[in-house]
């Protein structure tokens, strides 16, 4: 296993709703990268936290939004639901500057 | 053009079989790469970087060509567990140091049958 992961594992909203996300990064890690896969697609960078700052966006609107703790610790915050947020939810972890990136669980969104 | 293309498949094949995926990326700025693997349902997880030297690890040779923009994976001696869907990642790397984003392919599936 990894050591990175992630609450919840499954969630149910309705459009209009706001979610958070939560990741915990492998120890030793500073970095954390989130990312949307949708049924049958790769993974689609959303943005990537160091240091407490946004280190790089992927094309995701402003209603997806991050923060990232002292603890290296991360949440993916998404306001104004829409469906086709319907997704699994991957936070990756990984050490500035290397670029290897190790996966949690996932979590599991369904929008109504 | 996609900015990681694999094999659309799903790839069928017996145990014991030999079976390549391949990929192409569009961007020749692209720094490293790696083949990941996901089972149904659970996360990627890193099967293993691509070096342009070609690298082995035990069943699994990767091969990466960069004047073709290509990248490959071969596995020998398939087995049961091998069933996944295998997926090409590309990292651009940053600007200013930082340390860039995975591009991923949308996956090749493997089904390994008996």
């Amino acid at each position: 296993e990894t050591g990175v992961t992630q609450s919840p594992t499954h969630l149910i909203k309705t459009r209009g709703q706001q979610v958070t996300l939560r990741c915990s990064s492998q120890s030793g890690h500073n970095t954390v990268s989130w990312y949307q896969q949708a049924l049958g697609q790769g993974p689609q960078f959303i943005f990537q936290y160091y240091r407490e700052e946004e280190n790089g966006r992927g094309n995701f609107p402003p209603r997806f939004s991050g923060l990232q703790f002292p603890n290296y610790s991360s949440e993916l915050n998404v306001n104004a639901l829409e469906l086709d947020d319907s997704a699994l939810y991957l936070c990756a972890s990984s050490l500035f500057p290397t670029d290897t990136q190790y996966f949690g669980p996932g979590t599991r969104l369904t929008v109504l | 053009r996609k900015e990681v293309e694999q094999d659309p498949g799903p790839f069928n094949v017996p145990e014991g079989a030999t079976v390549a995926f391949n990929c192409t990326y569009s961007n020749s700025a692209s720094q490293s790469f790696f083949w990941y693997r996901q089972d149904c349902r659970k996360e990627p997880k890193l099967l293993m970087s691509v070096y342009s030297s070609g690298n082995e690890d035990g069943r699994f040779t990767a091969q990466l060509n960069r004047a073709s923009q290509y990248i490959s994976l071969l596995i020998r001696d398939s087995k049961l567990s091998d069933s996944a869907t295998y997926l090409c990642v590309v990292n651009m790397g940053g600007d200013g140091g930082s340390q860039g984003n995975l591009i991923f392919g949308k996956g090749t599936k493997l089904s390994v049958k008996p």
